[in-house]
């Protein structure tokens, strides 16, 4: 069975610029989630989807957005880019929607730099 | 809010050296817990993971106990590899369970 997927794996854009990043998860996966990490941060929840609605959301400004499609697919978005939005972008799958014992699966992230 | 709280490394060991790391957490209710590993350049590998108070995760020769009197989740091997080398972090998923909370890692060196 495939893993998860992140599109594409490195990522370079200028600040003010926006950017599109894609998950696909493991087949039969329903439930999508994001995290960023950084050095400074750490790992940090961004958002999660499930049957193509935003069911939780982490701290971040409104320039982050997400979506997920009636496949699972999911991508997020980032506009307007600042220095420090370079990250490892995550993306992690689970079966169902998230709940307190669930595993999530994660991909090998997208690396993107702001410059 | 849920916190994890892990030793900082980095963690430097010979081969077939003890590992710990330890990892407390702050939550309300009963949370799930976990190990993941990142290697170089790769994304997160759950490790292992326990659901209860007592419970024990084990894998590939790492264990870790669910301590709710000591809110803890230490994790252990007792013969480290080089291939062992990577960062590991500890987690939490609470009652809510809606997102997964880290701690902020700690690497560990092997060397031969």
């Amino acid at each position: 069975k495939a893993g998860v997927t992140q599109t594409p794996r490195y990522l370079i854009k200028t600040r003010g610029q926006q950017v599109t990043l894609s998950c696909s998860p493991i087949s039969g996966h329903r439930s999508v989630s994001w995290y960023q990490q950084t050095p400074g941060q750490g790992l940090q929840f961004l958002f999660e989807y499930f049957s193509e609605t935003q069911r939780n959301k982490g701290n971040f400004p409104g320039r982050f957005s997400g979506r997920q499609f009636s496949n699972s697919r999911s991508e997020m978005n980032v506009s307007t880019l600042e220095l420090g939005d370079s990250a490892l972008y995550l993306c992690a799958s689970s079966p169902r929607q998230e709940s307190i014992n669930t595993e999530a699966f994660f991909g090998q992230g997208t690396r993107l730099t702001v410059v | 809010g849920d916190s994890v709280t892990q030793m900082e490394g980095p963690v430097t060991l010979s081969e077939e050296a003890f590992l710990t790391i330890n990892c407390t957490y702050t939550a309300t209710g009963y949370p799930s817990l976990f190990w993941y590993v990142q290697y170089p350049g790769e994304g997160l590998q759950l490790l292992l993971k326990a659901t209860k108070a007592d419970d024990k995760g084990s894998n590939k020769g790492f264990e870790a106990t669910y301590r709710k009197e000591t809110t803890s989740f230490h994790l252990e091997k007792g013969s480290v590899q080089v291939s062992d080398s990577a960062v590991y972090f500890c987690a939490l998923r609470g009652a809510a369970g809606n997102k997964l909370t880290f701690g902020g890692g700690t690497r560990v060196l092997v060397k031969p």
